[in-house]
């Protein structure tokens, strides 16, 4: 069984405050992407990425994916309310079309 | 632009019971996927489709039929509704092009609890 572990499950911090989520798996991907999903909503893409190593920005979101492509980071920088969520990540593995799921971090900035 | 529409958005079922959600795309989306949400075990994929007249087991197949007879319409279907089936229910698509690239499409989720 292949199985996306995601720590930490829960987070509360203070808006402006830094965090870090990482998403892990001890199979490779051949990519990951990570959603952002709001209550009563479906998830919404954030970012993939592909190659071992990668760093992708989007604002103050930053993704990294492992060397060995089995594990992946997402740290926030200066955290919002807007920032509130849950968080899952993807992975996707060579020769399949589907994706494994993440347990998924829930995310609460307090203004 | 609709992108992914399911329907309904709330269902309550009696035990027993039997019903088809509906997954419509307007994209001409290949891919389609069929996950159920329940807390804190993210989203597991039940059965996906990779075109018309095509259909594959996920992860927690057992007690659900999919088909997919028009391209844009892929419907899940449990035929004896069971407690443990009580979840939210996402539709996904996806496009061929760009391989795992792509991002998927998530409807907004049918909420079902079955007494």
């Amino acid at each position: 069984t292949q199985l996306l572990e995601q720590s930490p499950q829960f987070l509360s911090i203070q808006e402006g405050e830094n965090l870090t989520v990482y998403c892990n798996s001890s199979s490779v991907f051949s990519s990951l992407q990570w959603y952002r999903q709001e209550p009563g909503e479906g998830p919404v893409l954030l970012v993939t990425v592909v190659t071992g190593g990668e760093v992708k920005k989007l604002k103050r979101l930053t993704f990294q994916f492992g060397d060995a492509r089995k594990d992946s980071s997402l740290h926030i920088t200066a955290a919002q309310t807007g920032d509130t969520g849950l968080y899952l990540c993807a992975g996707s593995f060579s020769g399949t079309y589907k994706y494994i799921f993440g347990t998924g971090t829930r995310l609460k900035v307090l203004a | 632009n609709a992108g992914v529409t399911q329907t309904p958005k709330f269902r309550v079922l009696k035990t027993g019971q039997s019903m088809t959600l509906l997954c419509a795309q307007d994209m001409n989306h290949e891919y389609m996927y069929w996950y159920r949400q329940d807390p804190g075990m993210g989203l597991r994929l039940i059965h996906y489709s990779v075109g018309e007249g095509t259909t594959a087991k996920g992860e927690v197949p057992d007690g659900y039929n999919v088909s997919r007879l028009k391209k844009q319409n892929f419907l899940l279907g449990l035929e004896s509704a069971a407690p443990s089936q009580t979840s939210v229910y996402f539709c996904a698509s996806r496009p061929t092009q760009g391989a795992f690239n792509q991002p998927q499409h998530f409807g907004d989720g049918t909420r079902l609890s079955i007494l």
